[in-house]
């Protein structure tokens, strides 16, 4: 199974300023990794799939980036409303399932 | 718009079983695969199950393998996870989602999920 790590677990940072993410697998996962956003009470939304492309609605201001092992979601402005806890995943074709990392929490400094 | 509504949530004894099922609308709903990704109090996300958009192929979690079982009835538009043998560690929200495009494994939309306390 393979294992997704992400870093730091909880990240401070300011409105307006930028917020860095980090989520490292386990083995390569190809192009299978995908970024979601939950706030509490609410369900997991997702942001980035295939590494690097927004989901529908998704405001330009979210980015994804990296290959192979390690990967990056990028907020580049922070707004309020960015401020929750993100996971990522990968996806295994065969046999299909699917690992989250354990999430990093985006909070207000 | 796309909605999904699971339903069937509850407090069951360990070693009872609970079905939990998931309403779709608005979209062709036998033409999406279809997961079950749990959340324990203050956890993170865990998958448990997915089944294809005809229902033929279905695989599951090592931790729920052989106890759940997924199911779908696209005549009724709604996805089922049968929940047996339940045990204290399976205490979560449930949450249906699909699958985004076949084979891509990302999950776009999400229902608002549904308790499961496994208690005594």
């Amino acid at each position: 199974e393979i294992v997704m790590t992400q870093s730091p677990a909880t990240l401070s940072v300011s409105p307006g300023e930028r917020a860095t993410l980090s989520c490292r697998a386990s083995q390569s996962v190809s192009s299978s990794l995908a970024w979601y956003q939950q706030k509490p009470g609410q369900a997991p939304r997702l942001l980035i799939y295939g590494v690097s492309t927004r989901a529908t609605g998704i405001p330009a201001r979210f980015s994804g980036s990296g290959s192979g092992t390690e990967f990056t979601l990028t907020i580049s402005s922070l707004q309020s409303e960015d401020f929750a806890v993100y996971f990522c995943q990968q996806y295994d074709s065969w046999p299909p399932s699917i690992t989250f990392g354990q999430g990093t929490r985006l909070e207000i400094k | 718009q796309v909605q999904l509504v699971e339903s069937g949530g509850g407090v069951v004894q360990p070693g009872r079983s609970l079905r939990l099922s998931c309403a779709a609308s608005g979209f062709t709903f036998s033409t999406y695969a279809m997961h079950w990704v749990r959340q324990a109090p203050g956890k993170g996300l865990e998958w448990v199950a997915v089944i294809s958009d005809d229902g033929s192929d279905k695989f599951y979690a090592d931790s729920v393998k052989g106890r759940f079982s997924i199911s779908r009835d696209s005549f009724k538009n709604t996805l089922y996870l049968q929940m047996n043998s339940l045990r204290p560690e399976d205490t979560a929200v449930y949450y249906c989602a699909r699958e985004r495009a076949a084979a891509g494994g990302e999950l776009d939309y999400w229902g608002q999920g549904t308790l499961v306390t496994v208690s005594s």
